[in-house]
């Protein structure tokens, strides 16, 4: 079955550290994959997303993301976290299947010591 | 500015006690979907429009309704709350159905179930 899986639940980082966030997927096909970014009591806001081509991916607020098939995964990493990076991260795969959707990883929270 | 409004933020409701949440969104997109969000849980899709075709996830209790009236609502019906129905819940929308279109998100209504 497909799946989406973050590894790490919470991650704590120092501002100014650099940050690295998991994700790992499930599923048979060459898979489009997303980063969303979830503030305290907002909705989600896409980060970046991989459809093909370049395994390394540029996206919003500085952030980056690597799609390695061989490991599966597309991780998310940032060179130098701020204390606004705070937030939920959500890894995402989109599936086709009757209808073309989205399944969520379960979520890394990120906290930010100053 | 905002794109994809939700209201309430808040809803408080009985248990038992129908109750109606708002989605309306200004970006004329196509499709809408309603996801429900558990404390500390990814985003799990409830159903969703394409146009006016309504697409309902297996897993969708009974319990959850949904109307578009047209292209910029949309409302999501819970006709008899439960306490485990409370919840975030979000509205997205997207262009068009395909794989890699990005979702634009509202900031959600929590909804609370007494």
């Amino acid at each position: 079955a497909q799946s989406v899986t973050q590894p790490d639940i919470h991650i704590t980082v120092s501002e100014g550290a650099s940050l690295e966030l998991r994700c790992n997927y499930s599923y048979g096909a060459t898979p489009y994959l997303f980063w969303y970014v979830q503030s305290p009591g907002q909705g989600l806001q896409l980060l970046l997303k991989y459809f093909s081509g370049d395994t390394l991916v540029q996206g919003i607020k500085g952030f980056e993301a690597e799609f390695k098939r061989s490991q599966s995964s597309f991780n998310l990493r940032k060179p130098s976290v701020h204390w606004s990076d705070a937030a939920e991260y959500f890894c995402a795969v989109g599936l086709k299947t009757s209808y073309d959707k989205v399944i969520f990883g379960p979520g890394t929270s990120l906290s930010v010591i100053p | 500015d905002a794109m994809v409004i939700q209201n309430p933020r808040y809803q408080v409701t009985q248990f038992g006690k129908p109750v109606t949440l708002s989605c309306s969104q200004t970006l004329n997109h196509n499709v809408m979907y309603w996801y429900q969000q558990k404390s500390s849980q990814a985003p799990k899709l409830l159903f969703h429009y394409y146009d006016k075709d309504f697409n309902n996830e297996a897993d969708t209790p009974d319990n959850f309704q949904s109307r578009r009236p047209n292209t910029s609502f949309c409302f999501l019906d819970i006709r008899s709350p439960g306490l485990g129905d409370a919840a975030m819940y979000l509205c997205a929308t997207t262009e068009g159905e395909g794989l890699g279109e990005t979702q634009y998100f509202g900031p959600g209504t929590r909804l609370l179930v007494l």
